[in-house]
């Protein structure tokens, strides 16, 4: 099974501020990388789909990279409305997905 | 516009069974896999579930495997998770959501609370 850990767990930051988040995974999943938002008490929401591609309606601010094992996923300057938990989830591994643990961004 | 409501949580002891119901509009069904997806009280995101379009692959979770089981029934436009055996550590809000072409989760439903307690 492909595991996938995050870095950090969590992180306090400012409005504005550059943020990045990094996504590993147990072995090579080329680009089959997603990135979602979670706010608390709501359900996921899909930001980046196949390691780069923005999801439509989510804000040019938030940008994804990678391929292989390593991925990255940037605000490149924090909102309000950013603060929730971010999940990274690999689909190579054809309908069966795995998430990354979580990293909270908290308001610093 | 895209939608799928899930019901069918609740309260349940330990070793009871429930069964989830998952009601998709707005796109077609029959078209697209589907995923389950449960969220324990202040944990992760854990992938429970999926089903292909027409029912010929499904998969499992080691954690659920061989105590859940995911159908479909497209006519109705409908996805299920029938659950038995439930454990305490069952306990979470269960999502669906369907599976883009590149396995991505693009739309999710609400969610819908299982408790396992006695």
């Amino acid at each position: 099974d492909i595991q996938m850990t995050q870095s950090p767990s969590s992180l306090s930051a400012s409005v504005g501020d550059r943020v990045t988040i990094t996504c590993r995974a147990s072995q090579s999943i080329s680009s089959y990388l997603n990135w979602y938002q979670q706010k608390p008490g709501k359900a996921p929401k899909l930001l980046i789909y196949a390691a780069s591609s923005l999801q439509s309606g989510v804000p040019s601010r938030f940008s994804g990279s990678g391929s292989g094992t390593d991925f990255t996923l940037t605000i490149s300057s924090l909102q309000p409305e950013d603060f929730a938990t971010y999940y990274c989830q690999q689909s190579y591994s054809t309908l069966r997905f795995t998430f990354g643990p979580g990293t909270k961004v908290d308001i610093k | 516009e895209v939608q799928l409501v899930e019901s069918g949580g609740g309260l349940v002891k330990p070793g009871g069974s429930l069964r989830l119901s998952c009601a998709a509009s707005g796109f077609t069904f029959s078209s697209y896999s589907m995923n389950w997806v449960r969220q324990a009280p202040g944990k992760g995101l854990e992938w429970v579930s999926s089903i292909s379009s027409s029912s010929s692959y499904i998969y499992y979770a080691d954690s659920v495997k061989g105590r859940f089981t995911i159908s479909r029934d497209n006519a109705k436009n409908s996805l299920y998770l029938q659950m038995n055996s439930l454990r305490a550590e069952d306990t979470a809000v269960y999502y669906c959501a369907r599976v883009a072409k590149g396995g991505w989760g693009d739309y999710w439903g609400q969610g819908t609370l299982v408790t396992v307690s006695s």
